[in-house]
């Protein structure tokens, strides 16, 4: 089975604190990402890398940035987090090939920006 | 603009039948996928539609028309653990998912 850990379930931090959000994953997934989940709203894309070193912004890029340093390893950064960026973020993969390859998620960070 | 409706909320009964439905406009289709997820916990992938028609797997099914825009998830014999979100998701012109807000499905006693 796939598994794609997230490094904190909770997370509560001050305005203007840098963030970082860590995710690996276990299955030599070429692609990862980052989604931020608010109720009544659609899981919205942050950014997205297709290999090392390789990144891409999704549809809310702004106040964000990753880092792909190792295959297995994708970092979310909020550089200076807002009240508004209070959100559940989930980290996800999937295999390079196919039309079809599902996401694989890990279990999120709830982020509360005081 | 590209756009997904579900219904926001079911309720339905232990042992009964739902179908929860998800339209979609979207710039393309590349398939349409639904996910469970439940409270507190990360999506699950259930089924993948790219050609229309009906995909069983087990007490769950996954129906679509391209030509409607339509999907619909069916789920039979429901058991409590079936109370989730389910989430519909659209791959666009772009292979870029579009997400749905999810239904919320309450199953009682």
């Amino acid at each position: 089975d796939v598994k794609v850990t997230q490094s904190s379930r909770y997370l509560v931090k001050r305005t203007g604190e840098k963030v970082f959000l860590e995710c690996v994953q276990d299955m030599d997934h070429e692609n990862m990402f980052w989604y931020r989940q608010d109720p009544g709203l659609g899981l919205r894309l942050i950014y997205f890398s297709y290999d090392v070193k390789m990144k891409e912004k999704g549809d809310i890029p702004e106040g964000y940035s990753v880092s792909r340093e190792k295959k297995e390893r994708f970092s979310l950064i909020l550089e200076s987090a807002s009240t508004n960026q209070t959100s559940m973020y989930l980290c996800a993969s999937s295999s390079g090939t196919g039309d079809n390859s599902p996401l694989h998620f890990g279990n999120g960070t709830r982020l509360t920006v005081t | 603009g590209q756009n997904i409706d579900q219904p926001t909320e079911m309720t339905a009964t232990e042992g009964a039948i739902v179908q929860i439905n998800c339209t979609y406009q979207t710039s393309g289709f590349n398939g349409l996928f639904w996910y469970q997820q439940h409270a507190g916990e990360a999506p699950t992938f259930l089924s993948y539609n790219v050609l229309d028609g009906l995909e069983e797997k087990g007490r769950f099914s996954s129906f679509l028309s391209r030509s409607k825009g339509y999907s619909y998830l069916l789920l039979k014999e429901l058991q409590m653990k079936d109370s989730a979100s389910y989430l519909c998701a659209v791959k666009d012109s772009n292979y870029q998912l579009i997400w749905g807000a999810g239904t919320k499905l309450i199953i009682k006693p």
